[in-house]
């Protein structure tokens, strides 16, 4: 299975301000994936960053509001900007691996906005 | 469309069966999974099944796959209290690029 690792683990962050999320892959990957957790309820997908090219977004989603980067095959950042309260979440990145390209997570990174 | 629903909530004794039901609306669906959230922690892949399978078994996790119905259920043997956590069942289709779909989480409790 894959290591995948997240920066913060989580943080408390004020309204009108912006947090950039860490995601780490042990190996080399085409595809990573941002989704949000909202509070009780099931994963959302945000995003899709390819490296070398745009992220792909979600209905519901836009650039302007959650920025994604993929500089190389192993790393990904995820920017939640000019937060609100409602941006109260768990973000998760995942990746694909193996023959069978399942899906493994990271360990979520927890964000409150006050 | 796609819609993945389950049941809310499962309580079950130690030492006792669990099975957790989801039902899915895509036809076309490839893999099914079932992924594993413990609390304060992320999601950790438990097992998956593809389409064409009806049954996959890993150690005390059995999957069972109807089609026809396009039901889907995890059957965990013997549950300890470790397992008490939120499942959630998640479908991919062909042509999206290996988005997922997840179900809205089983919350597991799991009784002495």
């Amino acid at each position: 299975s894959a290591v995948i690792s997240q920066k913060p683990s989580r943080d408390i962050c004020q309204r009108g301000t912006s947090l950039t999320i860490q995601c780490q892959v042990d190996s080399q990957v085409t595809m990573m994936f941002w989704y949000r957790q909202q509070p009780g309820q099931s994963l959302t997908l945000i995003a899709t960053a390819n490296q070398g090219s745009e992220a792909t977004y979600e209905s519901g989603f836009v650039i302007d509001k959650f920025p994604i980067s993929r500089p190389n095959l192993t790393f990904s950042t995820l920017t939640v900007s000019n937060m609100s309260p409602e941006d109260s979440s768990i973000y998760l990145c995942s990746s694909l691996r193996g023959a069978d390209e399942t899906q493994y997570f990271g360990p979520g990174t927890r964000l409150l906005v006050l | 469309g796609e819609d993945v629903e389950q049941s809310l909530f499962l309580s079950v004794r130690e030492g006792d069966s669990s099975v957790i039901n989801c039902t899915y609306t895509d036809s076309s669906s490839t893999y099914l999974y079932w992924y594993k959230q413990e609390p304060g922690a992320g999601l950790q892949l438990l097992t998956y099944i593809f389409s064409n399978m009806d049954m996959k078994q890993d150690q005390r996790l059995t999957v069972l796959l109807n089609k026809k119905d396009k039901h889907l259920s995890l059957r965990i043997a013997d549950t300890q209290t470790g397992d008490s956590a939120i499942y959630f069942c998640a479908e991919s289709n062909p042509g999206t690029a290996s988005k997922l779909t997840f179900g809205t989480g089983t919350r597991l409790q799991v009784t002495l």
